[in-house]
């Protein structure tokens, strides 16, 4: 599979708990992005990467949110003190260029994170 | 920041009838304009994308028209079939980071 990756589907943790979600990319993808969706809701944008360098964050990302993406190939989205509002849908998607615009932009299948 | 409308919020259509989702954007700087396709629990499917050095691109039943004068580019669908309901996305984005902004989505229903 050439795709965008996740792990895991689904997750359900405990309010409170950490959890650590994986994104692997399509391969020549240079960019690396996190999205965040909620149920009735398009997919909202946290953090991206070029290369290993994360260059830009949401102020949706709080400080119990830190991401990372070392050498540039996979990268990892942990959330500390997990709380209920933090449910949703994580959607890591990857992209090259193209003529100065992205090119190939994919998503992966996504990580349902459920706190109870 | 940037800001996506998008309307309709639902639409139903009968099967062999066209839609049409159309999508307005705030930042003059965006130049990339993708759309979406999410079916329940999937996830959002590019369906077509436009540049904005182009006002119209067509891939078979569907296409997208850019407006980047008035800022709004739109969706059509013909000859719709019960397998093209789904939640469609719009989505801008522009600047150096290329992160997209997206609708609030559209339901299209198809009804056979």
């Amino acid at each position: 599979d050439t795709g965008v990756s996740q792990d895991p589907r689904h997750k359900i943790t405990k309010r409170g708990q950490n959890v650590t979600f994986r994104c692997d990319p399509i391969s020549e993808h240079n960019r690396l992005y996190w999205y965040r969706q909620t149920l009735g809701q398009g997919p909202e944008f946290l953090t991206y990467f070029q290369n290993e360098a994360q260059l830009e964050k949401s102020r949706l990302l709080s400080d119990r949110f830190s991401a990372e993406r070392p050498k540039g190939s996979f990268s990892t989205l942990e959330i500390q003190r997990t709380e209920q509002g933090d449910s949703a849908m994580y959607l890591c998607a990857s992209s090259t260029w193209d003529t100065r615009t992205p090119y190939g932009y994919t998503f992966g299948s996504g990580t349902r994170l459920t706190v109870v | 920041g940037e800001n996506v409308e998008q309307h309709p919020s639902t639409l139903s259509v009968q099967e062999g009838d066209s839609a049409v989702i159309k999508c307005t954007y705030s930042d003059s700087a965006s130049n990339y304009f993708p759309w979406y396709k999410q079916e329940l629990g999937k996830r959002p499917q590019l369906i077509i994308d436009i540049r904005s050095n182009v006002g119209e691109k067509k891939d078979q039943r569907i296409a997208v028209t850019l407006n980047k004068t008035a800022k709004h580019f739109s969706l059509h669908i013909t000859e719709t079939q019960p397998e093209d309901s789904a939640v469609y996305f719009c989505a801008a984005s522009g600047g150096s980071n290329y992160k997209l902004t997206f609708g609030k989505g559209t339901l299209l229903t198809v009804n056979p």
